[in-house]
């Protein structure tokens, strides 16, 4: 399969804390984004990172990038309960065709 | 920003009949589309690339004749669930490249199929 492999599955955290979830996938990329769902939405595209970046920030998210490992992370800092969502990597692999190959997601519970 | 959208937002339909799902983009021409399939508590799973004006690209494993794709335009691409099953259920969400970004796709709010 092509899907990459996100971790953790599911994450609980407090309020203020810090969230990270972890991403790793197989292929050569042109780019990684990463994408937020809520229960039964359509996707928010969050962030955007090149392959030639290895960090990226907006506003409470740090998104880095490890080519080498194949790897990103997504951190989410001073967590909100309206940051609970399920949040996707997904990856434009290398070559013409531009699609997106999701990872299998990790499902983010801040509580209040 | 950039919309996309999807009709209907679910729907309904006894087993053995056909579906049509509709992506628009609304405000930016869209040379390419994709549609992806959501099952419960999983990830997306891309189905196939439509491309305009040229037959689609399916994925390993998804039936071109069942679930079948048109690209009429720019701004709109069709997929149709033939003999729908209840094994068809799931969420479906297109998403479109705008003709003047290479990276940039925009997802639509998807659409929730229910098959009885």
């Amino acid at each position: 399969s092509q899907q990459g492999e996100e971790d953790p599955q599911a994450l609980s955290i407090q309020e203020g804390e810090n969230a990270t979830m972890n991403c790793s996938y197989k292929t050569s990329i042109n780019n990684l984004q990463w994408y937020r769902q809520n229960s039964g939405r359509g996707l928010v595209h969050l962030i955007l990172i090149r392959s030639n970046e290895r960090e990226k920030h907006s506003g409470r998210l740090r998104v880095t990038l490890d080519t080498s490992k194949k790897s990103s992370s997504l951190l989410i800092t001073a967590s909100r309960a309206a940051d609970t969502a399920s949040y996707f990597c997904a990856t434009d692999a290398s070559g013409a065709t531009n699609k997106l190959i999701f990872g299998t997601g990790t499902l983010l519970a801040v509580q209040p | 920003g950039a919309v996309v959208s999807q009709h209907p937002s679910w729907v309904i339909c006894k087993s053995g009949t056909s579906v049509k799902i509709e992506c628009r983009s609304l405000d930016f021409q869209a040379t390419t589309m994709f549609w992806y399939r959501q099952f419960p508590k999983q990830s997306l799973m891309l189905m196939a690339t439509s491309n305009e004006g040229s037959k689609a690209t399916y994925e390993q494993g998804v039936e071109k004749d069942k679930f079948l794709i048109n690209h009429a335009s720019l701004t709109l691409s069709t997929l149709t669930v033939t003999s729908a099953h209840p094994e068809d259920s799931s969420f479906y969400i297109c998403s479109a490249r705008d003709f003047n970004s290479f990276y940039e796709q925009y997802f639509g709010p998807g659409t929730r199929l229910t098959v009885t």
